[in-house]
C-alpha cells in the first residue's frame, strides 16, 4: 500500500521561512495534499498540487513536486504564530474516484517561536 | 464551520460501555468517511461509504461498527473497547466525481477509554 512520510516535528522563528517535507510511494496520484491541523480541530485543505506541476505558489505557500523522487514540500514564508499547527501530506490512493481514499503521513507539528 | 458536524466533541468510556458518535455533513456530499488519529501515527481510514454503501473497511476490529443511514449522517457504534482505541476519531465527507477529491474534516470526538 501506499506509504507516506514526514517528520514530526519542525521549529521555526517567527519571520523566518519552513519547509515542511513529505516522501511517498505511489506514483500514480493525480493530486497531492497539504491538510492542515489547528489545535482542537479537524483538519483543513491548506492547498494542493497537480501531478503534471512541479510547483503551485499561494501566497505565502509553495508547494514543490519532485515526481522522480517522489518528494513534496510545502514552504511558507514569513512564517506567524498563527501558522502553528499539524501539517499533513496526503496522497490519494487509486487516483480521484468517487470517493477519495486519501493516505495521510504522521503530521509534522510546526511550532512558530518569537 | 467546515459542514461537517461532530456529536460528541469528548466522550469518556469504560472498557464495558456502548455508545456512538454522531457524524452530519449539510454539504450535499456523496461519500463519507471515519478516519482514526492518534498520536505520532498516520491517520488511519478505517470506512468508506460510498452513496450510503460501505466500500471500504480497512481491518477495522468488529468493535466498531459502522452505519450511514444516509448521504448526510455516519454514525460509528462503539462496544467493548480496549484502552488502545482511545484516540480522537474523524469524520469526513467529499463530493467525489472528477474534482479534486478534497475532503471535508468535521472537529473530532475525542475518545477516552479507560
Amino acid at each position: 500500500g501506499e506509504d507516506v512520510e514526514q517528520s514530526l516535528f519542525l521549529s521555526v522563528r517567527e519571520g523566518d521561512s519552513s519547509v515542511i517535507n513529505c516522501t511517498y510511494t505511489d506514483s500514480s496520484s493525480t493530486y497531492l495534499y497539504w491538510y492542515k491541523q489547528e489545535p482542537g480541530a479537524g483538519l483543513q485543505l491548506l492547498t494542493y498540487i497537480f501531478s503534471n506541476m512541479d510547483m503551485k505558489q499561494d501566497q505565502r505557500l509553495t508547494v514543490l513536486l519532485n515526481k522522480k523522487d517522489k518528494h513534496l514540500s510545502l514552504r511558507i514564508a514569513d512564517t506567524q504564530t498563527g501558522d502553528s499547527a499539524i501539517y499533513f501530506c496526503a496522497v490519494p490512493r487509486g487516483g480521484t474516484g468517487t470517493a477519495s481514499k486519501l493516505t495521510f503521513g504522521t503530521g509534522t507539528r510546526l511550532q512558530v517561536t518569537l | 464551520e467546515t459542514g461537517v458536524t461532530q456529536t460528541p466533541r469528548h466522550l469518556v468510556m469504560g472498557m464495558t460501555n456502548k455508545k456512538s458518535l454522531k457524524c452530519e455533513q449539510h454539504l450535499g456530499h456523496n461519500a463519507m468517511y471515519w478516519y482514526k488519529q492518534s498520536a505520532k501515527k498516520p491517520l488511519e481510514l478505517m470506512f468508506v461509504y460510498n452513496f450510503k454503501e460501505q466500500t471500504e473497511n480497512n481491518s477495522v476490529p468488529s468493535r466498531f461498527s459502522p452505519e450511514c443511514p444516509n448521504s448526510s449522517h455516519l454514525f460509528l457504534h462503539l462496544h467493548t473497547l480496549q484502552p488502545e482505541d482511545s484516540a480522537l476519531y474523524l469524520c469526513a465527507s467529499s463530493q467525489g466525481g472528477l474534482g479534486t477529491g478534497e475532503l471535508f474534516f468535521g472537529e473530532g470526538s475525542r475518545l477516552t477509554v479507560l
